[in-house]
């Protein structure tokens, strides 16, 4: 069962504009999530993270907003530029459960 | 600093052969984990390594998959034999002992199985 889920498998936004992307869980347990953003033939590398004792985690133009009693959370990126074209995976960990449990993740597409 | 290392990066075998990814952590990295993409679907857990011994191994397929971390250092990763739904992305990742609540993964490029 996939315990985390990204309903969006693509996002198009234009250059300059704010990118959202979502992610939900289901399960209870995780308190720690993280997004990796991939490019073509790459690994996917780590890009933010927050903490379940956190609602929001800002590092430049990424802020991660956690909203746990919903079980979502959603990254923000502004201003989207043509390098942040990607696929970007939310992924999440339990305590003291080292292992992560991805979505199927969301490409973005920026346009110029 | 090197970062995580695969080789191959792609492998075209038939349904049957035998094949072994291996993977090169970051140096003095302890934790070593192993993740499979599927057809661009959700990056799956296979297992994890702590030096080497296993900490994990809840999602490895089946017996048909074995891995091994021998020395704490590199870890290879064994099909034999393969099965057409064994194509995907094999994706290796590696961290340092991780303080409670932060377990930041970095990922090597991964290893491209195609099984005919």
């Amino acid at each position: 069962d996939q315990q985390v889920k990204q309903n969006s498998p693509s996002l198009s936004v234009q250059e300059g504009r704010i990118s959202i992307l979502n992610c939900d869980y289901t399960n209870s347990m995780f308190d720690y999530f993280l997004w990796y953003k991939k490019y073509p033939a790459e690994g996917p590398t780590f890009l933010i993270s927050i903490s379940s004792i956190k609602d929001k985690n800002e590092d430049g133009r990424f802020t991660v907003f956690l909203n746990k009693s919903a079980k979502h959370l959603s990254l923000h990126i502004v201003p989207s530029q043509p390098g942040d074209s990607a696929v970007y995976f939310c992924a999440a960990s339990a305590l003291n459960d080292y292992k992560l449990s991805f979505g199927a993740g969301t490409t973005v597409t920026v346009r110029a | 600093e090197a970062g995580v290392t695969q080789f191959p990066s792609h492998s075209v075998i038939e349904k049957g052969q035998t094949v072994t990814l291996r993977c090169d952590p970051i140096s003095g990295h302890d934790n070593l984990y192993w993740y499979r993409r599927v057809m661009g679907k959700e990056i799956k857990f296979l297992l994890h390594f702590v030096k080497e011994s296993k900490q994990d191994e809840s999602g490895m397929p089946n017996n048909r998959f074995l891995a091994e971390r021998t020395g704490g250092t590199y870890s290879t990763l064994k099909v034999q034999p393969a099965e057409l739904e064994d194509s995907g992305v094999y994706f290796c990742a590696s961290s340092q002992i991780a303080e409670q609540g932060y377990n930041e993964q970095f990922f090597g490029p991964g290893t491209r199985l195609t099984v005919l």
